[in-house]
């Protein structure tokens, strides 16, 4: 059974603390991606990855960054927490697709909670 | 830029009765792959069905059909004989051809009521 596990289902920090929510998939997969989800908004892409060392910016990437040191775990990082990183945090995995269907796969979510 | 709307934000509907989500979708592309996922209540998101641009013929999986109008760029998801368990917000995606990355629609909260 394909699986993607995220590190914390509940998160609450404090404005100005570093954040880490880690995300780790066991399906070998090459590309792996970090979502923040809103009300009414849906899903947005934070950051992709689609190999080790390897990032490209989504459409919302400012105050996060990323780190993929290996291929099975991708993190997504909060240097310097605010309010309106408060938020569910999902992430995904995929294998390169191209003119496939290449479904992705999603974590649980971290619900984080910046006070 | 693609852009997906979904303009249901919420709907609710009678066990056993069939319920229809509205999606639509701008984007210059003529390759792409459109699809359909469930976010069932404090549970992971999962895939529901997909569609291939260039396919005519609509999906089908179980009770699960889309109507895909590649014109009007269209992409309905309809589910019969709905089920308690069908209760999930539901999100519509869309990905081109060659591209790894998904663009979502905002969400459709879909209650089954017993």
């Amino acid at each position: 059974d394909v699986k993607v596990t995220q590190s914390s289902r509940y998160l609450v920090k404090r404005t100005g603390e570093k954040v880490f929510l880690e995300c780790v998939q066991d399906m070998d997969h090459e590309n792996m991606f970090w979502y923040r989800q809103d009300p009414g908004l849906g899903l947005r892409l934070i950051y992709f990855s689609y190999d080790v060392k390897m990032k490209e910016k989504g459409d919302i990437p400012e105050g996060y960054s990323v780190s993929r040191e290996k291929k099975e775990r991708f993190s997504l990082i909060l240097e310097s927490a605010s309010t309106n990183q408060t938020s569910m945090y999902l992430c995904a995995s995929s294998s390169p697709g191209g003119g496939d269907y290449n479904e992705q796969f999603f974590g649980p979510g971290t619900r984080l909670t910046v006070l | 830029a693609q852009t997906v709307t979904q303009s249901q934000p919420e709907m609710s509907v009678q066990e056993a009765e069939t319920v229809t989500l509205s999606c639509t979708y701008d984007t210059s592309e003529n390759n792409y792959y459109l699809f359909w996922y469930k976010q069932p209540p404090s549970r992971q998101m999962i895939l529901v069905i997909r569609q291939e641009a260039y396919k005519q013929q609509n999906a089908t999986e179980n009770r699960f059909s889309v109507n895909f109008q590649k014109a009007a760029k269209s992409f309905s998801l309809k589910i019969s004989d709905s089920q308690l368990g069908d209760t999930a917000m539901y999100f519509c995606a869309f990905r081109v051809f060659g591209n790894e990355k998904l663009t979502f629609g905002t969400g459709t909260r879909l209650t089954i009521i017993p």
